[in-house]
């Protein structure tokens, strides 16, 4: 039983253009969402999170929009650059403090020049 | 600071061995996580470990074993290996400060099941 899901495993983007990454998940006691980033070789690390009593968090070039009501949560990098090229993973938790997190299969991310 | 290391980077067995793999964390990070990684699956969560103690875990059969050591290194074990074993296994460690957006991953170890 998949949790958490990104529906879409590859996305092309521009650079320069926004990319989006949509992610969505099943369990409404969720509460803290966060978003990682792999290269191949290395581990993943740590982007944005957002908490489940705010809709958006906003770092850099980087936003998170959450849709409580629609289980759903989208990453939006603005504008898009050749480094952003990775594997994108949503992951969700049931408290800020939880170890646990619980994946998305993960988005291959390209961008092209 | 030294990052999340694992070894060894890459392990080929054969169905039915036994594997040990190890995780040194960040050094003053007390908390350390195996996660699982396959392409269809994505990440899944293993256990975590604190202070030597496994305080979460994971929806894995009891081949796969973990512990932590007093100087917070921890090793995970797996018993029987199976095909479908075949994954990267990451680790991730963690400050006391038990936020889960502070968790540094390691770069995994490659386990291929012939």
């Amino acid at each position: 039983d998949q949790q958490v899901k990104q529906n879409s495993p590859s996305l092309s983007v521009q650079e320069g253009r926004i990319s989006i990454l949509n992610c969505d998940y099943t369990n409404s006691m969720f509460d803290y969402f966060l978003w990682y980033k792999k290269y191949p070789a290395e581990g993943p690390t740590f982007l944005i999170s957002i908490s489940s009593i705010k809709d958006k968090n906003e770092d850099g070039r980087f936003t998170v929009f959450l849709n409580k009501s629609a289980k759903h949560l989208s990453l939006h990098i603005v504008p898009s650059q050749p480094g952003d090229s990775a594997v994108y993973f949503c992951a969700a938790s049931l408290d800020q403090g939880a170890q646990k997190l619980v994946f998305g299969q993960g988005t291959r991310l390209t961008i092209n020049p | 600071k030294a990052g999340v290391t694992q070894t060894p980077r890459y392990l080929i067995k054969t169905r039915g061995q036994q594997v040990t793999l190890s995780c040194s964390p960040i050094s003053g990070h007390r908390s350390v996580s195996w996660y699982q990684q396959t392409p269809g699956q994505g990440l899944q969560f293993l256990f975590e470990y604190f202070s030597e103690t496994q305080r979460n875990k994971g929806n894995f059969p009891g081949r796969f074993s973990g512990r932590q050591f007093s100087n917070s290194r921890s090793e995970m074990n797996v018993s029987t290996l199976e095909l479908g074993d075949s994954a990267l296994y990451l680790c991730a460690s963690s400050s006391l400060a038990l936020r889960a957006d502070t968790q540094y991953f390691g770069p995994g170890t490659r386990l291929t099941v012939l």
